[in-house]
């Protein structure tokens, strides 16, 4: 079975400074794809960016981007210039590459953003 | 843009009622899912349907849970007889479908609470 690890509970960050949120993950799948969602309060899913596996280039979505390292299983979130709107917990998430697979979340990281 | 909807936004129920959770889904979207988010906890998947039929369930989906999708637009989640446990934020989602993963689109959820 698929799993999501998130080992930072709570992050914070000072407003317009780089954070970097970590995420590591275990399948035996070769072709699959990772997420990141931001849960703001209103608790709406927002997906924030997406890896596809067999994708060596790093995916970037403005002021986020990803470090993500296949061997180790690893898959980092960096958030750029933080704004006071980036607060939220922010999971990291995993699906299978089939037409209709489920998500696997991690337990969510809550990123706090000082002024 | 299209959305996924959901309704109610908050319902409030006594132990042992039962309870229909009311979602539309993307109109050309094929695959529906339900996922469970108890608070302060990570989401969890419930349910996948596709075609009129489950196509995957978790542990968590146990008689007391039942899907159908009564019309072409509606998909609903029916709770037969409601347990404390059971108050959570539920989130409905959707997706086109496909040999490969597509994105799911998240509805704003809805919170359950059981008293």
């Amino acid at each position: 079975a698929q799993t999501v690890t998130q080992s930072q509970p709570e992050m914070s960050v000072q407003e317009a400074e780089t954070v970097t949120l970590s995420c590591t993950y275990d399948t035996s799948e070769s072709d699959y794809y990772l997420f990141w969602y931001k849960q703001p309060p209103s608790r709406q899913m927002i997906l924030v960016i997406r890896q596809e596996a067999y994708k060596q280039q790093n995916a970037t979505e403005n002021r986020f981007s990803v470090n993500f390292q296949k061997a180790a299983k690893s898959f980092s979130l960096k958030i750029s210039d933080s704004q006071l709107g980036d607060a939220a917990m922010y999971f990291c998430a995993y699906a299978a590459n089939f037409g209709n697979e489920k998500l696997t979340f991690g337990t969510g990281t809550r990123l706090t953003i000082i002024p | 843009e299209p959305e996924v909807t959901q309704t109610p936004s908050h319902q409030v129920t006594q132990m042992g009622q039962e309870v229909i959770l009311r979602c539309v889904p993307i109109s050309n979207h094929l695959y529906f899912y339900w996922y469970r988010q108890i608070l302060g906890q990570k989401v969890e998947f419930l349910v996948s349907f596709y075609n009129n039929e489950i196509s995957e369930k978790s542990e968590i989906f146990d008689d007391q849970f039942s899907v159908e999708r009564p019309d072409g637009s509606n998909f609903t989640l029916k709770i037969r007889s409601t347990k404390l446990e059971d108050s959570a934020m539920y989130f409905c989602a959707s997706t086109e479908g496909g040999p490969s993963y597509n994105e799911q689109f998240f509805g704003p959820g809805t919170r359950l609470t059981v008293l």
